[in-house]
């Protein structure tokens, strides 16, 4: 089946520190990587993703590249600041109609401090 | 725009008792999805809804059920509460439930079972 493996926080950085979140997957085929945030007490927004192999997605100054020769999609930003302290999920989606859903990791928890 | 909107935002019930949580996606979205999430065991599937059909359905006992509307709003319910239940309730929207669509959140529902 598919699953989704995400470095396991909490991660303490000051701002204006460079930011990675590793995240592996495990799917078969070609799925689709996402990366979505959850700030206290809100739902999950999404915050990039990307459809096939070799892909970048970016928004708000952070990236991911679907790298499918290492199965990876990790998360970078080069500075971070207070207001990126959330929690982050790495998910996938591979396959639609009747499979349809997405399959996520645990989360991330980022702290930014001033 | 209108996104995602979910009621009520916070509930709290007994043990034994039924729950029934309503989700309007953004207009024109036909697929909506449920997810629970807990501290212990994250973001998990619940079903998916398309066209008033439910294609798939998570690893979740039969107390958990759901339905689609013609206008593509949608419920779920709970019935006979454990205390286990108690969680927040993402619903979530897409256009086509291709594998590369985006599932848009809504600020989810939070379940209290006492």
């Amino acid at each position: 089946g598919n699953s989704v493996t995400q470095m396991e926080g909490p991660v303490t950085l000051s701002e204006e520190a460079f930011l990675t979140i590793n995240c592996t997957y495990t799917a078969t085929g070609y799925p689709s990587l996402f990366w979505y945030v959850q700030y206290p007490g809100e739902g999950l927004q999404l915050l990039l993703k990307a459809t096939k192999a070799d892909d970048k997605g970016s928004n708000k100054g952070f990236e991911a590249t679907y790298r499918k020769e290492t199965t990876s999609f990790h998360l970078e930003k080069g500075s971070v600041q207070v207001s990126d302290s959330a929690v982050y999920f790495c998910a996938l989606s591979n396959g639609g109609g009747s499979n349809y859903k997405l399959t996520f990791g645990k989360g991330t928890l980022l702290t930014v401090n001033p | 725009k209108a996104g995602v909107t979910q009621t009520p935002r916070y509930l709290i019930k007994t043990r034994g008792q039924q729950v029934t949580l309503s989700c309007s996606p953004i207009s024109g979205h036909r697929s909506v999805s449920w997810y629970q999430q807990t501290p212990g065991q994250g973001l998990q599937f619940l079903f998916e809804y398309f066209s008033e059909t439910q294609r798939n359905k998570g690893n979740f006992p039969g107390r958990f059920s759901g339905r689609q509307f013609s206008n593509s709003r949608s419920e779920m319910n709970v019935s006979t509460l454990e205390l286990g239940d108690s969680a927040l309730y993402l619903c979530a929207s897409s256009l086509s439930a291709s594998s590369t669509d985006t599932q848009y959140f809504g600020p989810g529902t939070r379940l209290t079972v006492l």
